[in-house]
C-alpha cells in the first residue's frame, strides 16, 4: 500500500497570500493518478485537482498542482476566505487508492 | 445536475452488520464510465477508501478492513450500497457514497460526493 504523506499539517496564513502544501509518497505514483480534494467542517471532500495538475470543472486558477514521482505540491495562489479548509492528496495509481493525513488551512 | 444521498441506521451494534445505500439521481449507475465507491472518514480522522463497484457487477475492496464487505448494485432502482460484517467502535465515521470516474486499468479519482451519514457503532 502506497503511504502518503502530507505536510505541514497545519498551515496559518491570511487572506491574499500564498499556500503550498506538500504530498509526498512511499512510492513513485504515475502523475496521472494523484489528486486533490478540499474539504470543509461538516461538508464532503471536493474534487479540486486529478492527475497531478489539471482543475477540476469549476475549479477557480488560482488552484494549481505540480509534482511527480513521488513528490506533489498544491498552490493556491492568494487565499480567499473561502478557502480555508483541510486539503487530502489521494494517489489511485495502485490498489488500494489511499488518501494523504490532510494539511488544514488556517487563518492566521 | 448529479445527486448522490446516503441512507441506513445511524446506530449499529457491535458485532452485527453495517448496511448503508447510495442512491444516485441525474445519472444512471449503468454508464460505463464511472465506478461507485464508499469511502469513510472516522470523526476528526482522515479518509478511507472502502470499496467500488462497476456496473457489470464487478467489484473492489480495499484489503485493509480484513472483515466481510460487500459493495453491490441494483441498477433498477439505480442505487448502490454497502455492507460491513462484524463492526466494531472502529467502524463508527462518516460514510460517503461517491462516483469514482474508471481511469483504466485504475479506479480513478472521486468528482461526485453524497453528503455523507454518521453511523456509530454501540451497544
Amino acid at each position: 500500500e502506497i503511504v502518503l504523506t502530507q505536510s505541514p499539517g497545519t498551515l496559518s496564513l491570511s487572506p491574499g497570500e500564498r499556500a503550498t502544501l506538500s504530498c509526498r509518497a512511499s512510492q513513485s505514483v504515475d502523475t496521472s493518478y494523484l489528486a486533490w480534494y478540499q474539504q470543509k467542517p461538516g461538508q464532503a471532500p471536493r474534487l479540486l485537482i486529478h492527475g497531478a495538475s489539471s482543475r477540476a470543472t469549476g475549479i477557480p486558477d488560482r488552484f494549481s498542482g505540480t509534482g511527480s514521482g513521488t513528490d506533489f505540491t498544491l498552490t493556491i495562489s492568494r487565499l480567499e476566505p473561502e478557502d480555508f479548509a483541510v486539503y487530502y492528496c489521494q494517489q489511485y495509481h495502485s490498489s488500494p487508492g489511499t488518501f494523504g493525513q490532510g494539511t488544514k488551512v488556517e487563518i492566521k | 445536475q448529479l445527486q448522490l444521498q446516503e441512507s441506513g441506521p445511524g446506530l449499529v451494534k457491535p458485532s452485527e452488520t453495517l448496511s448503508l445505500t447510495c442512491s444516485v439521481s441525474g445519472g444512471s449507475i449503468t454508464s460505463s464510465d464511472y465506478y461507485w465507491a464508499w469511502i469513510r472518514q472516522p470523526p476528526g480522522k482522515g479518509l478511507e477508501w472502502i470499496g467500488s463497484v462497476y456496473y457489470t457487477g464487478t467489484s473492489y475492496y480495499n484489503p485493509s478492513l480484513k472483515r466481510p464487505v460487500t459493495v453491490s448494485e441494483d441498477t433498477s432502482k439505480n442505487q448502490f450500497s454497502l455492507t460491513l460484517s462484524f463492526v466494531t467502535a472502529a467502524d463508527t465515521a462518516v460514510y460517503y457514497c461517491a462516483r469514482q470516474v474508471r481511469e483504466f486499468p485504475h479506479l480513478g479519482r472521486l468528482d461526485f460526493w453524497g453528503r455523507g451519514t454518521l453511523v456509530t457503532v454501540s451497544s
